[in-house]
């Protein structure tokens, strides 16, 4: 069965700090790996998304981490603010899937303490 | 503006009735998926179609049906058959053949409360 893992299912970090959020997959015919952000009573919004031909991809404070031969990938928020506060969901995808269909981690939520 | 919008924002029902949920969506996106959520859970595919008038069963199809008569809309039926219909439900869009299509839509969801 296709599975993403995530953790940890939560965190907490002081204001200006790092979070960091860790995802491991089996399937190595994924080749699409989107991080969303969700605030309490919304639908998740994607942050940022990286295919396995690059290692890194940074969007202001948000930046993915791709490890192919480990199948891991992770999600760093540098200078974490209060309004980052929300739950993240790790996911993967690949182009076999029917339906381009995404297989969720089983989401981390931050708090970012002020 | 375009997006995708889910109706009611609440729902509330009694065990045993059917109730059925709305999702549309202006993006002109050929796929559309229907997820459930459970406190402190990841989200589960219940179902997704690719094209109007065609759908597939997801990971927990099972107490759900849906139909896909337009492109913009996919309403999702939770019947009596399903034994935990609490939980936040989530309807998403996909452009199916763009290059970026693997990226999915969310609307701001139903929640749905059955006692």
């Amino acid at each position: 069965q296709q599975q993403v893992k995530q953790s940890p299912q939560s965190l907490i970090v002081q204001k200006g700090g790092i979070s960091i959020i860790n995802c491991a997959y089996e399937n190595t015919a994924f080749d699409y790996f989107p991080w969303y952000q969700q605030f309490p009573g919304k639908g998740p919004a994607l942050l940022i998304a990286i295919r396995p031909d690059v290692s890194e991809k940074k969007e202001g404070r948000f930046t993915i981490s791709f490890n192919k031969s480990a199948k891991q990938f992770s999600l760093h928020i540098m200078d974490s603010q209060p309004g980052d506060s929300a739950t993240y969901f790790c996911a993967a995808s690949t182009r076999k899937a029917a339906g381009n269909k995404l297989t969720f981690g089983g989401g981390t939520r931050v708090l970012v303490k002020p | 503006d375009g997006g995708i919008t889910q109706s009611p924002k609440y729902l509330f029902r009694k065990e045993g009735q059917n109730v059925t949920l709305s999702c549309e969506q202006n993006l002109n996106h050929d796929a559309m998926y229907w997820y459930r959520q459970d406190p402190g859970q990841g989200l589960r595919l219940i179902y997704y179609s690719q094209i109007v008038n065609d759908f597939q069963k997801g990971d927990i199809a099972e107490g759900y049906s849906v139909s896909r008569e337009k492109k913009e809309s996919f309403p999702l039926t939770v019947t009596s058959a399903q034994k935990n219909p609490t939980a936040f439900y989530l309807c998403a869009s996909s452009p199916r053949l763009a290059a970026t299509s693997y990226e999915q839509y969310f609307g701001p969801g139903t929640r749905l409360t059955v006692t």
